[in-house]
C-alpha cells in the first residue's frame, strides 16, 4: 500500500524538543524529495521544510530555520523532522508529503502523497 | 500569505465557481508552476491540479486549472455537494532573501 505514516507528535513544553518521523511504504523511496507541511488549528497550510531526493539540499521556512532539521534515511525509508526550542506558534498538525516526480531539484514541485498527519501541541 | 486567495466562495449545485490565486513576479510571475489541493474536513490535503493545468488520475475534469501572468485560477464546474472543502494553491518563490515553497491562505468552498 502506497502511504506515508507520520509519528512522534505529542504535547511538549515550550523550549523543548521533539522528533517527528515519516515512514514510507509501497513505492520507491529513493529519488523523491520530501516535505513537511503544518496546519495550525483552524488555519491554512504552511510549508515547513524540504529535503531533496539525494539529501544534499534542504530548505526551511524562515520561522523554523535554525531550530528545525529535516533529514532522511534511505535504508529505513524514513524522513525525520527534528524540532528544537519549540514555541507556542509551532502547535499544529504536521504532514509529511512527497514530490510528484522523481529526481527533481527543489523548485516547488507538486505534492502527490500525504500522510494523515501527527499533532504537535506546545503548551506549558 | 504571499499567494492571495479569497477566504470563501460559494455556489449552488450544478453551478460554476472559480478560485483565484494572486502572486507576484518572484513566484507565479517568475514562471514557477502552480498546484492546487483539496482538503476535505478532517482529512489530509489531496493534489487536485499540478503543473498549472494537469489533473492527476482520478480527478474529474470538472476541475480545471489555469495560469496567466502573476495569477492562477481553479475553476470547478457542475458543483456537487462533495466539492465542499478548503482549496489551496501552491507555488515557489525565489528572491534575494531566499527561496521557499508557498501555499495560498486557502479558500473555503460552500455548496449552497
Amino acid at each position: 500500500q502506497v502511504q506515508l505514516v507520520e509519528s512522534g507528535g505529542g504535547v511538549v513544553q515550550p523550549g523543548r524538543s521533539l522528533r517527528l518521523s515519516c515512514a514510507a511504504s509501497g513505492f520507491s523511496f529513493v529519488g523523491y524529495g520530501f516535505h513537511w507541511v503544518r496546519q495550525a488549528p483552524g488555519k491554512g497550510l504552511e510549508w515547513v521544510a524540504v529535503i531533496s531526493y539525494d539529501g544534499k539540499n534542504k530548505n526551511y521556512e524562515v520561522s523554523v530555520k535554525g531550530r528545525f532539521t529535516i533529514s532522511r534515511d534511505n535504508s529505513q525509508k524514513t524522513v525525520y523532522l527534528e524540532m528544537n526550542n519549540l514555541g507556542l506558534g509551532d502547535t499544529a498538525v504536521y504532514y509529511c508529503t512527497k514530490d510528484l516526480n522523481q529526481w527533481q531539484p527543489i523548485r516547488g514541485n507538486a505534492l502527490n502523497l500525504w500522510g494523515h498527519g501527527t499533532r504537535v501541541t506546545v503548551s506549558s | 500569505s504571499v499567494l492571495t486567495q479569497p477566504p470563501s466562495v460559494s455556489g449552488a449545485p450544478g453551478q460554476r465557481v472559480t478560485i483565484s490565486c494572486t502572486g507576484s513576479s518572484s513566484n507565479i510571475g517568475a514562471g514557477y508552476d502552480v498546484h492546487w489541493y483539496q482538503q476535505l474536513p478532517g482529512t489530509a490535503p489531496k493534489l487536485l491540479i499540478y503543473g498549472n493545468n494537469n489533473r492527476p488520475s482520478g480527478v474529474p475534469d470538472r476541475f480545471r486549472g489555469s495560469k496567466s501572468g502573476t495569477s492562477a485560477s481553479l475553476a470547478i464546474t457542475g458543483l456537487q455537494a462533495e466539492d465542499e472543502a478548503d482549496y489551496y494553491c501552491q507555488s515557489y518563490d525565489s528572491s534575494l532573501s531566499g527561496s521557499r515553497v508557498l501555499f495560498g491562505g486557502g479558500t473555503k468552498l460552500t455548496v449552497l
